[in-house]
């Protein structure tokens, strides 16, 4: 079973910390990973994807993988209020499908 | 209209009810996938139609009925639903069906939200 584990939260930052979200995946074959972002109410939208180990950044946002430890991190710089959402977790299998977490609930405490 | 819009966004029915959501995409994208959301629960993935042709069921009951007439265009007929059916029903698109697609980037509609009484 491939599976995806994700603390649910809520995870609580004051405001211009830096957030921390955590991700580890079971199938080893795994090449593609991602973050999406959800805010209450709307729709997933993709804020980053790595496939190399080590770290990716993009403005404050900075994916972290390292696949010998099938571990994936996102962390959030200088977290801001419009930051609170819950983050959902994925790879992409050797079938071309997205296996999912069920998502960390951020909240930024201003 | 831009994007992917769902209709309706609300949705209450009972048992017994026939109803149908709508997903269409303005992207161009030759893939549609429909997912169901609940709650704390990982995004199940139901449906997926690539060229307009369906590649894969993931062991949906079959008392939900895809139909997808055109790249543009996905419905998800519901008959005689459970009351666990209630969820959030997202439609997603991307520009084919992620084989060589690096970012695996699906462009989600703001989804239907299913209520089974």
């Amino acid at each position: 079973q491939k599976e995806v584990e994700q603390n649910s939260g809520p995870l609580s930052v004051p405001e211009g910390a830096i957030a921390s979200l955590n991700c580890t995946y079971s199938d080893r074959g795994s090449q593609s990973f991602f973050w999406y972002r959800q805010y209450s109410g709307k729709s997933p939208e993709l804020i980053m994807f790595i496939y190399s180990n080590g770290d990716k950044e993009d403005g404050r946002f900075t994916a972290q993988l390292n696949k010998a430890s099938q571990y994936v991190s996102l962390l959030i710089r200088d977290s801001q209020p419009s930051d609170s959402a819950t983050y959902l977790c994925a790879f992409m299998d050797s079938n071309y499908q997205l296996i999912w977490g069920a998502g960390t609930k951020l909240i930024i405490k201003p | 209209e831009t994007g992917v819009t769902q209709t309706p966004r609300h949705l209450v029915m009972g048992m017994t009810n026939k109803k149908s959501l709508k997903c269409e995409q303005h992207l161009g994208h030759n893939a549609m996938y429909w997912y169901k959301q609940s709650a704390k629960k990982p995004l199940e993935l139901m449906f997926v139609y690539n060229f307009k042709e369906q590649t894969e069921n993931n062991s949906v009951p079959s008392r939900f009925s895809p139909e997808c007439p055109n790249s543009s265009h996905l419905f998800l007929h519901l008959h005689t639903l459970q009351p666990e059916d209630s969820a959030l029903y997202l439609c997603a698109s991307s520009q084919d069906r992620f084989g060589g697609l690096k970012t695996g980037e699906l462009f989600f509609g703001e989804g239907s939200r299913l209520t089974v009484l």
